[in-house]
């Protein structure tokens, strides 16, 4: 079946720091989400990818879509301690209903 | 409008007993799931529904039976608890199927222990 992969599975940078996080599908995907959990919480919807090399951008976050629709990227810019928590990727193929997710990235950060 | 809500908060069973999660949403949205959460596993999806009357299997749908009555509820019910099922259960809808919908809303979860 479909699986999502993230890498790396734990992330910890220091405050002002820049890193990205990758997502890796097995399958062709029709589009793909991200969500973000603070510890405790519950996932959040950040954003959704759906064309081919699509790059969108919420403030200091960079998502990207590949081009072959099979992997997407997530690059922070500017670490800050408010981006602490966990980040999963979920992609939908086609005609499955289902969403499928990674088993997400968490983040910490040395303020 | 409330959103998800998820009834109750916490829960403690002892192995056998049953038990329904609650999951109501007030956005008349057609497409809702239930998902558990273990520690390094992500989410995996149980059982969803895309509308009322509808419901189908996820990736991990053993021990668990739901139904779809109504738009607004979708209830996840344990048949008989084992200890493998402690987790953390979220409920979560969105407008249409995620192929068409942009957003899944999550609600606060039920965090469930069996002892």
């Amino acid at each position: 079946g479909q699986q999502v992969m993230q890498i790396p599975q734990y992330q910890h940078v220091q405050e002002g720091e820049d890193f990205t996080t990758y997502c890796n599908s097995s399958t062709t995907l029709s589009n793909i989400q991200w969500y973000k959990q603070r510890p405790g919480g519950h996932p959040v919807f950040l954003i959704q990818l759906v064309k081919s090399g699509e790059v969108k951008k919420q403030k200091r976050l960079t998502f990207q879509f590949g081009e072959a629709k099979k992997n997407s990227s997530l690059h922070i810019t500017a670490t800050q301690t408010t981006d602490v928590g966990t980040y999963f990727c979920a992609g939908y193929q086609g005609g499955s209903e289902k969403l499928v997710f990674g088993k997400g990235m968490k983040l910490t950060v040395n303020p | 409008n409330a959103g998800v809500t998820q009834t109750p908060k916490f829960q403690v069973l002892k192995t056998g007993q049953s038990m329904t999660l609650q999951c109501a949403q007030d956005m008349n949205h057609e497409y809702m799931s239930w998902y558990r959460q273990d520690p390094g596993m992500g989410l995996r999806l149980i059982h969803y529904s895309v509308g009322a009357g509808i419901t189908d299997q996820g990736e991990v749908p053993n021990g668990y039976n739901v139904s779809r009555s109504t738009t607004e509820d979708f209830p996840l019910r344990l048949l008989s608890a084992a200890p493998s099922q402690t987790s953390v259960y979220f409920c979560a809808s969105s407008q249409k199927t995620p192929g068409v919908a942009d957003t899944q809303y999550f609600g606060p979860g039920t965090r469930l222990t069996v002892l």
